[in-house]
């Protein structure tokens, strides 16, 4: 086991509603990363913070946002749901030392949207 | 942009063959990165390949990365009921602004008949 835990395991909503999902990191691990999985296709990556901070983005819109918090939990909150929005929702941690940073996955929190 | 593809996309094999899982990328990688991600679980990180060329061994698992650096394969000898599972290749993105954030391929999915 990776240490990365997530919560809720799964979350039903519905179209408009907003959502937050919960990663707290693996201890001693700064960076926190979240990743969209749909149904049979690889993660794609949404955002990362870095002490408390966003520190890249990937190709997702302004209603995906996110929050790091001091002791580096982290939240990922996603507003005006679309039925595509269903997904596993990732989180990974690591201690950011460049391109060759090594990621630790939690289990993820699958969301349907109705 | 930058796309990392994986083939095949499906594999079934009788237990006690071999597999291979190929993977190319649009650009050049500093490093590319293997995960396994077993049904209803979670990706779970097995290597990482940094030098052109490089060839590692994990048990029955052999991880090679291409001389420029923008192909991998891993081939698994005599395949195990414990191999099940979609096997995803990950490189770091050059885009997004942040460090140790990965592109992920699709992903090959693994099935054994026993």
């Amino acid at each position: 086991e990776t240490g990365v835990t997530q919560s809720p395991t799964h979350l039903i909503k519905t179209r408009g509603q907003q959502v937050t999902l919960r990663c707290s990191s693996q201890s001693g691990h700064n960076t926190v990363s979240w990743y969209q999985q749909a149904l049979g296709q690889g993660p794609q990556f949404i955002f990362q913070y870095y002490r408390e901070e966003e520190n890249g983005r990937g190709n997702f819109p302004p209603r995906f946002s996110g929050l790091q918090f001091p002791n580096y939990s982290s939240e990922l909150n996603v507003n005006a749901l679309e039925l595509d929005d269903s997904a596993l929702y990732l989180c990974a941690s690591s201690f950011l030392a460049g391109p060759t940073t090594k990621q630790f996955f939690g289990p993820g929190t699958r969301l349907t949207v109705l | 942009g930058q796309q990392v593809m994986q083939i095949p996309q499906y594999q079934h094999v009788q237990e006690g063959e071999d597999f291979t899982t190929y993977c190319n990328s649009s650009t050049t990688l500093s490093n590319i990165q293997w995960y396994k991600q077993r049904p209803g679980g979670h990706p779970v990180f097995l290597i990482q390949l940094v030098k052109s060329g490089e060839v590692k061994k994990q048990k029955r698992l052999t991880f090679q990365f291409g001389e420029a650096k923008k192909n991998s394969s891993l081939h698994i000898t005599a395949t195990q009921t414990t191999d099940v599972g979609t096997y995803f290749c990950a490189g770091p993105m050059n885009y997004g602004g942040s460090q140790g954030n990965l592109i992920f391929g699709k992903g090959t999915k693994l099935s054994v008949k026993p």
